[in-house]
């Protein structure tokens, strides 16, 4: 049990609608990642949160948001949905600081499949 | 080119063996992590390095920072090392290799 927690484990939505995928950092931990894992593009990093601001930001769509609250868990906002966008979303959190992302514990995932 | 570049991409060894994933990257880097993932899809940190060699019981990771290059070895591998092996780099965020698959058969 890495003590980062993510809802939903599975999520089966239509093209078009919203979703919101949400993690629970480990606790002590201020930094939350965001990666997708596709099939054809392996794993990606979306997004970094640091004790509620917005570090750094990797390949994630405009379609897509995320935000880390007071209490540090963090939600990954998904919207107006494509095929495309099936596949395993991690979130991951670290006692890193900012810049370095330092040892990395991930949850189980949220796998979504978009129909 | 892509910025990470793992190889083999599949390999299949027989248990007991010596095994070597390879990882090199193109950028500077200020950490180097190996991950492993299992069938079931969760995603477990191995190591995390910047310089020299770390050990974790049969596990050993190597970096080479001058040769941007860094290996992870298993020794005495068990089938339940199979998993798939992912090399990322830190910059100023993480860069994914592709990821070896790895089978240990009995």
């Amino acid at each position: 049990d890495s003590g980062v927690t993510q809802t939903p484990k599975h999520l089966i939505t239509a093209t078009g609608q919203r979703v919101t995928l949400r993690c629970s950092p480990r606790s002590g931990d201020l930094s939350v990642y965001w990666y997708q894992q596709s099939l054809d593009q392996g794993l990606q990093f979306l997004i970094h949160y640091y004790n509620g601001e917005e570090r750094a930001k990797g390949n994630i769509l405009e379609r897509f948001s995320a935000q880390q609250f007071p209490d540090l868990h963090s939600e990954l906002n998904l919207s107006s949905l494509e095929l495309g966008d099936s596949a395993l979303y991690f979130c991951a959190s670290s006692r890193g600081t900012a810049g370095v992302t330092g040892e990395l514990f991930f949850g189980e995932g949220s796998r979504l499949t978009v129909l | 080119k892509n910025e990470v570049e793992q190889s083999p991409q599949n390999l299949t060894a027989q248990e007991g063996e010596f095994i070597t994933i390879n990882c090199s990257y193109s950028v500077g880097i200020s950490a180097l992590h190996w991950l492993q993932q299992h069938p079931g899809g969760g995603i477990v940190s191995l190591f995390m390095l910047s310089s020299g060699k770390k050990k974790h019981g049969r596990l050993i990771a190597t970096i080479n920072i001058q040769e941007k290059h860094s290996s992870l070895h298993i020794t005495a591998s068990h089938p339940r090392d199979s998993a798939v092996y992912i090399c990322a780099v830190d910059g100023n965020k993480l860069v994914f290799g592709a990821g070896t698959i790895l089978r240990v058969k009995s």
